[in-house]
């Protein structure tokens, strides 16, 4: 059971480059999130979905598109990097039920040139 | 849209000393309220959190919080705290408009020192 996993650890970009963060998860969980993380602000969500096929917007959706084809796996993608999207993106999970904890992946640090 | 706010960016400690991290949330007719803790280049992990019931929460390691909905406050507290104990602690809320959307704090780095 390894839980929330993300790849890359590590990623550098150049403007205008797109690229996919990769989240995936093992535990039959049917709400996964994206957040950001920037020093001073805390976590912001991007985009959340709560279950194959239904996502939403978070706090700061903009310049961030996903999809969720199956329960296991939710990518987040940047069609054009920018600068203003250098953070650290964090990937969770959870049952659907309010009650429910989240669970956080090890983070992506994106660094965008 | 909720706004959470933890005022103390940083707060330095001896260890086994008390603290209390502060978290206040904006109102709303119904709230369920988190503290997390990150570690070092790691993730976020659940210390506590409220649903309902009891305004006393307890957590792991020592950790708890109280509801105080008059304040719209959710203090984190710890009796004596040790080394290990050093992290940022975040603070987060959802409410009743739409549970699937969390908000947190600014964060608040614990620094105990021997």
């Amino acid at each position: 059971n390894a839980g929330v996993t993300q790849t890359p650890k590590f990623q550098v970009l150049k403007t205008g480059q797109s690229m996919t963060l990769q989240c995936a998860q093992d535990m039959n969980h049917e709400y996964m999130s994206w957040y950001r993380q920037d020093p001073g602000m805390g976590l912001r969500l991007i985009h959340y979905s709560v279950g194959a096929g239904i996502t939403d917007q978070g706090e700061v959706p903009n310049g961030y598109n996903v999809s969720r084809s199956t329960t296991e796996d939710f990518p987040l993608r940047l069609l054009s990097a920018a600068p203003s999207q250098t953070s650290v993106y964090f990937c969770a999970s959870k049952d659907r039920a309010f009650q429910e904890t989240q669970y956080f992946g090890p983070g992506t640090r994106l660094l965008v040139l | 849209a909720q706004s959470v706010t933890q005022l103390d960016s940083q707060v330095p400690v001896f260890e086994e000393a008390p603290v209390e991290l502060r978290c206040n949330y904006s109102s709303s007719v119904s709230v369920y309220l988190f503290w997390y803790v990150q570690y070092p280049n790691q993730g976020l992990q659940l210390l506590l959190k409220y649903l309902s019931g009891s305004t006393l929460v307890k957590g792991i390691n020592g950790f708890e919080a109280e509801f105080n909905k008059s304040q719209t406050s959710f203090h984190l507290r710890k009796p004596s705290v040790h080394i290990s104990d050093t992290a940022e602690y975040f603070c987060a809320v959802s409410d009743g408009n739409n549970f699937n959307k969390f908000y947190f704090g600014s964060g608040t780095k614990l620094n105990v020192k021997p």
